[in-house]
């Protein structure tokens, strides 16, 4: 099955700062890429997603990258505020037979962003 | 419009009791999901349903059954709780959009914060 390894697992900025977060993937079929938020004792929250017929994708602070060759991706914030402090999940699906996302999780980055 | 929904939020239980957690969705996704959290290990999914009737194991089915008898309701049911169960919770639920039937955002419940003592 699918495998996702996420690094690091922890990540400390300055205000101000750029933030980058990486992942693996192992199964070459995945072809759908989210990023989910969860702040303490919250839901976890999409952010971006990147599909694989796309190899970059920003919205306004937030960038995804994708490299289908190497079978990894990226989560680029830009400018951090206090307010992006949260864990930060990477996550690979190639769905499912019928439907629906199989998605399969990294192991979580917990950025903090310092003042 | 109040998304997905769990019941209960928290939830402590004894070694061998059972009980059944509830997911709720109004949004008409055809698909539902059920995942557990545990430090350091990310979300893992346990089972999963693409339409009602139907269910279908994920990564770590084993001590947990699942019923999706309607549409709009994921149950998630613990025969006999075990320590190794507690956890917390996540639910989620997700539709294909467009011509291409692209699989899109997978939209969470709050979570249930079980303990098996």
């Amino acid at each position: 099955g699918e495998n996702v390894e996420q690094h690091p697992s922890t990540l400390s900025v300055q205000e101000g700062d750029s933030a980058v977060i990486k992942c693996t993937y192992s199964d070459s079929a995945s072809n759908y890429f989210p990023w989910y938020k969860q702040e303490l004792g919250k839901r976890p929250q999409l952010i971006i997603d990147i599909r694989s017929n796309v190899g970059e994708k920003k919205d306004q602070r937030i960038a995804v990258t994708l490299n289908k060759t190497a079978k990894h991706f990226s989560l680029h914030i830009t400018e951090t505020q206090p307010e992006d402090s949260a864990v930060y999940f990477c996550a690979a699906s190639r769905g499912l037979t019928g439907g629906g996302n199989k998605l399969t999780f990294g192991t979580g980055t917990q950025l903090k962003v310092e003042l | 419009n109040a998304g997905v929904t769990q019941t209960p939020k928290f939830r402590v239980l004894k070694t061998g009791q059972s009980m059944t957690l509830l997911c709720a969705q109004d949004m008409n996704h055809e698909y539902m999901y059920w995942y557990r959290q545990d430090p350091g290990m990310g979300l893992r999914l346990i089972h999963y349903s693409v339409g009602e009737g139907t269910t279908a194991k994920g990564e770590v089915p084993d001590g947990y059954n699942v019923s999706r008898l309607k549409k709009q309701n994921f149950l998630l049911g613990l025969e006999s709780a075990a320590p190794s169960q507690t956890s917390v919770y996540f639910c989620a639920s997700s539709i294909r959009t467009g011509p291409l039937r692209l699989d899109t955002e997978a939209f969470f419940g709050q979570g249930t914060r079980l303990t098996v003592v």
